[in-house]
């Protein structure tokens, strides 16, 4: 496709569950990012990928959210055993290198932890 | 990256022209300032960025005052589709991945 598709759109979760959360990149995107966006907030960062090297991950909540990109294109992040405090909706972006001409959002993942 | 501050909402008619300010008075000279929106259900959307001069594109204009410690957006023609919350961020442009800080942003409504 032509933008930055997200899948599951929604999910739900039991908690104590592990989730995991698919983002397809723009083709030819270099950097690829994942936000946090809690209900009523403006997203937040999580982590930063160019191409296949995690080069940030000051972003992550705890030990408990893991995110990869092992063949530089399409990336997971994966939330291990799940709490209610992770309910928010996952952004995930992507640019060409530098990123100056902006930064191209999928609609995201809703998840919502029971 | 500098800190913005913008209203927290507006309001604008219909077919009228939307301006939403943006104060970003500790912005460095290697800072450009960028525009988002993002729409209900959706992703932020790009719309312009700028770094001194005033810019268009076929979405929007931005005009930054001469010290550049304020800029805003305008909608020319506001419809009913640009109902949406409007984030002003500032960005070095060697910041490292490129990372964007967004704030509360604008909520702006647009009313028939």
């Amino acid at each position: 496709g032509a933008g930055v598709s997200q899948s599951p759109r929604y999910k739900v979760a039991k908690r104590g569950q592990d989730v995991a959360l698919r983002c397809d990149p723009i083709s030819g995107h270099v950097s690829l990012f994942w936000y946090q966006q809690a209900l009523g907030q403006g997203p937040e960062f999580l982590t930063y990928f160019q191409n296949e090297a995690q080069l940030d991950k000051s972003g992550l909540p705890s030990d408990r959210f893991f995110a990869e990109r092992p063949e530089g294109s399409v990336s997971t992040l994966k939330i291990q055993r799940t709490q209610q405090e992770d309910s928010a909706v996952y952004l995930c972006a992507s640019s060409l290198e530098g990123g100056r001409d902006g930064l191209f959002f999928g609609s995201g993942t809703q998840l919502s932890v029971l | 990256d500098a800190k913005t501050t913008q209203p927290p909402s507006m309001d604008c008619a219909e077919g009228r022209a939307a301006n939403l300010p943006c104060n970003h008075s500790t912005i460095s000279g290697n800072e450009y300032v960028y525009w988002y929106r993002q729409i209900h259900s959706q992703g932020p959307q790009y719309i312009i960025h700028g770094l001194k001069n005033n810019e268009t594109n076929e979405m929007a204009s931005l005009i930054i005052t001469e010290d550049r410690k304020s800029s805003t957006l305008i909608l020319p023609h506001a419809t009913l589709r640009d109902t949406a919350v409007y984030y002003c961020i500032v960005r070095a442009d060697n910041n490292a991945g490129n990372m964007l800080t967004f704030g509360g942003g604008t909520r702006l409504m647009v009313k028939p």
